[in-house]
């Protein structure tokens, strides 16, 4: 079970657009609809900010979407705020009831 | 407001067992939509899916660390722990407990987390 691929950082400057990508493969991001992004700020837990690739909680601002294509998933962050600035990490699920989470990103807003 | 909260020692020595424990509050435990997981982020690194618990005692391993971790569950006390065994500096992380779960063939994310707990193997 290897961790999914993501680049190691990405930025923008306020306003922008930035897109995360996470390539797994057909035993992971491939193989169901079940990829979930995180934003995690320094010393704090995790945050769910995607579902079930495309699906936004309550909360999350609709800056942030989700979209997959074959074996590899994107999170676009549009309108690019300061306070977006923060580490992304992917999760799927990888069959068996098993998850492999992302390498992580980190956001810079410039 | 669900609530979870891991506690356990922050350091442990080499080749000994590692045991943290999630407290949960604000929400029921034996929900059957729920299972219990554990997460880690070794100092820089990443994320890292350890296991997952049900209510039961049913648990889900990563199969990467399947010998060396266990997982219980006490549900009188809203409690579940996790014990890894012959820890090595590799093993040093933070530790997060958090919710996720299945309902109507449908996956329910990580959605709650505790706050971590880092854990740092040394002698």
């Amino acid at each position: 079970q290897s961790a999914l691929t993501q680049p190691r950082s990405v930025s923008g400057s306020p306003g922008q657009s930035v897109t995360i990508s996470c390539a797994g493969t057909s035993r992971d991001v491939g193989g169901y609809d079940y990829v979930s992004w995180y934003q995690q700020q320094p010393g704090k837990a995790p945050k769910l900010m995607i579902s079930d690739v495309t699906k936004r909680p309550s909360g999350v601002p609709d800056r942030f979407s989700g979209s997959k294509s074959g074996n590899t998933a994107s999170l676009t962050i549009s309108g690019l705020q300061a306070e977006d600035e923060a580490d992304y990490y992917c999760c799927s699920y990888a069959g068996s009831y098993t998850f492999v989470f992302g390498s992580g990103t980190k956001v810079t807003v410039l | 407001q669900l609530q979870l909260q891991e506690s356990g020692p922050g350091l442990v020595k080499p080749s000994e067992t590692l045991s943290l424990t999630c407290s949960v509050s604000g929400g029921s435990i034996t929900s059957s939509s729920h299972y219990w997981g554990w997460i880690r982020q070794s100092p820089g690194k990443g994320l890292e899916w350890i296991g997952s618990i049900y209510y039961s005692g049913s648990t889900h391993h990563n199969p990467s660390l399947k010998s060396r971790a266990t997982m219980s569950v006490d549900t009188s006390k809203k409690q579940f722990s996790l014990k890894l065994s012959s820890v090595t500096a590799a093993d040093t992380a933070v530790y997060f407990c958090a919710r996720h779960g299945y309902t109507y063939g449908a996956l329910i994310p990580f959605d709650y987390w505790g706050q971590g707990n880092l854990v740092t193997v040394s002698s």
